[in-house]
């Protein structure tokens, strides 16, 4: 059965870059079925998407956060990874990378397996 | 940009009863609609796709309809395991977007 779990350090000083890895269990990431994807809930709040990479290391993201985000993928290891540059407090949140699944048949995409998302708080 | 707006915020309903959830979108997504419910302390769960397809093991009082620009997910009878907040995301234009809704939350009346 697939998981998808994130790692990375839960406090991030302002200014500096939020790291995160989510690694991918009980299946490939290779499949060329699905993206993977990055998204952020802040405390109280609701969902935001952040961006999305292919086993290739195609990548979209949210124009929002476009110029502070960078999206990658490590085949070898099975995993990939956030980066989120200049946070600031607006940046808390709890992160979670989810895998994009497709329906062919309706041509829809959809969020079906999920992290169990990690708190990232921006604090001196 | 496509902004998908959710209402009401809040919904409060008594168990067994109907619940309709609203999503609109700034402009037409087809039927490019998912839901999701999201419980207190845990990921979001996939309900419908499709606007109106249920994911694999979602029981069937939960139904989706709508296209275009207005959708709606209704509950048929509330159960105690089905108060939690609700987003649609339409995934129209992608690649290269995704968007989510606000959300609404159903609590207990």
């Amino acid at each position: 059965q697939l998981q998808l779990q994130e790692s990375g350090p839960g406090l991030v000083k302002p200014s500096e870059t939020l790291s995160l890895t989510c690694t991918v269990s009980g299946g490939s990431i290779s499949s060329s079925s699905y993206y993977w994807g990055w998204i952020r809930q802040p405390p109280g709040k609701g969902l935001e998407w952040i961006g999305s990479i292919y086993y290739s290391g195609s990548t979209y993201y949210n124009p929002s956060l476009k110029s502070r985000v960078t999206i990658s993928v490590d085949t070898s290891k099975n995993q990939f990874s956030l980066k989120l540059s200049s946070v600031t407090a607006a940046d808390t949140a709890v992160y979670y990378c989810a895998r994009l699944g497709r329906s062919s048949a309706l041509n829809a995409w959809y969020f079906d397996l999920w992290g169990r998302g990690t708190l990232v708080t921006v604090s001196s | 940009e496509i902004v998908m707006t959710q209402s009401p915020a809040t919904l409060s309903v008594s168990p067994g009863e109907r619940a309709t959830l609203s999503c609109r979108a700034s402009q037409s997504v087809s039927s490019n609609l998912a839901w999701y419910q999201q419980k207190p302390g845990q990921a979001p769960r996939l309900l419908i796709y499709g606007a109106s397809t249920r994911a694999t093991g979602i029981p069937a009082r939960f139904s989706g309809s709508g296209s275009g620009t207005e959708f709606t997910l209704t509950i048929s009878s509330l159960q105690s395991e089905d108060f939690a907040v609700y987003y649609c995301q339409q995934y129209n234009n992608w690649p290269p977007l995704l968007t989510f809704g606000g959300g609404t939350k159903v609590e207990i009346k």
